[in-house]
């Protein structure tokens, strides 16, 4: 069983670019989230896609957008980058949506960095 | 809003030592509360969790009950070893399931 993936590993852009961000989920799974986490911080939930559209949305502005495509893959966009938006980037899939009922397992993460 | 204080780190132990690491939660209605562990070098997984009051959630030796009368989710091990070494997360998804909050962590290193 294949776990769940992330591309890149390491990404380097400059500030108001745009980056993106993929995720497959591990098998079985249709549900992916994403987190935002900041050095020596804890991860910053993002938001939720279940069944290609968005589930549940944390404190972020609308730069930070996503897509779930119909194998439950899922993209991070992130538009206007700032210096904060620095951080790894953690993706999360789970059997359902259920963020109290349904364990979450986490990808490597995409560390980004923004010049 | 919801949100998760957690002990600071960083703690060192002795191999064999008891283990506590203190988390206090905030939230609307009733929360299911986590334990999350990331190993140097892995990701993040799930170590326990209780979804009501009361409830103890238990794994690898590490225990957490739910107390709703004091907001708290203190993990605990009675004995640690040197390969529990890693960063704690305490964590916490709010009743409808569509949000989660994650505590600041705490790393936990023990010698032998």
């Amino acid at each position: 069983e294949t776990g769940v993936t992330q591309s890149p590993t390491h990404l380097i852009k400059t500030r108001g670019q745009q980056v993106t961000l993929r995720c497959s989920s591990q098998s079985g799974h249709n549900t992916v989230s994403w987190y935002q986490q900041a050095l020596g911080q804890g991860p910053q939930f993002i938001f939720q896609y279940y069944r290609e559209e968005e589930n549940g949305r944390g404190n972020f502005p609308p730069r930070f957008s996503g897509l779930q495509f119909p194998n439950y893959s899922s993209e991070l966009n992130v538009n206007a980058l700032e210096l904060d938006d620095s951080a790894l980037y953690l993706c999360a899939s789970s059997r359902g949506p259920g963020l109290a009922r349904d364990t979450q397992y986490f990808g490597p993460g995409t560390r980004l960095t923004v010049l | 809003g919801n949100s998760v204080t957690q002990m600071e780190g960083p703690v060192t132990l002795s191999e064999e030592a008891f283990l506590t690491i203190n988390c206090t939660y905030t939230a609307t209605g009733y929360p299911s509360l986590f334990w999350y562990v990331q190993y140097p070098g892995e990701g993040l997984q799930l170590l326990l969790k209780a979804t009501k009051a009361d409830d103890k959630g238990s794994n690898k030796g590490f225990e957490a009950t739910y107390r709703k009368e004091t907001t708290s989710f203190h993990l605990e091990k009675g004995s640690v070893q040197v390969s529990d070494s890693a960063v704690y997360f305490c964590a916490l998804s709010d009743p409808d399931g569509n949000q989660f909050y994650f505590g600041t962590g705490t790393s936990l290193t023990v010698i032998p």
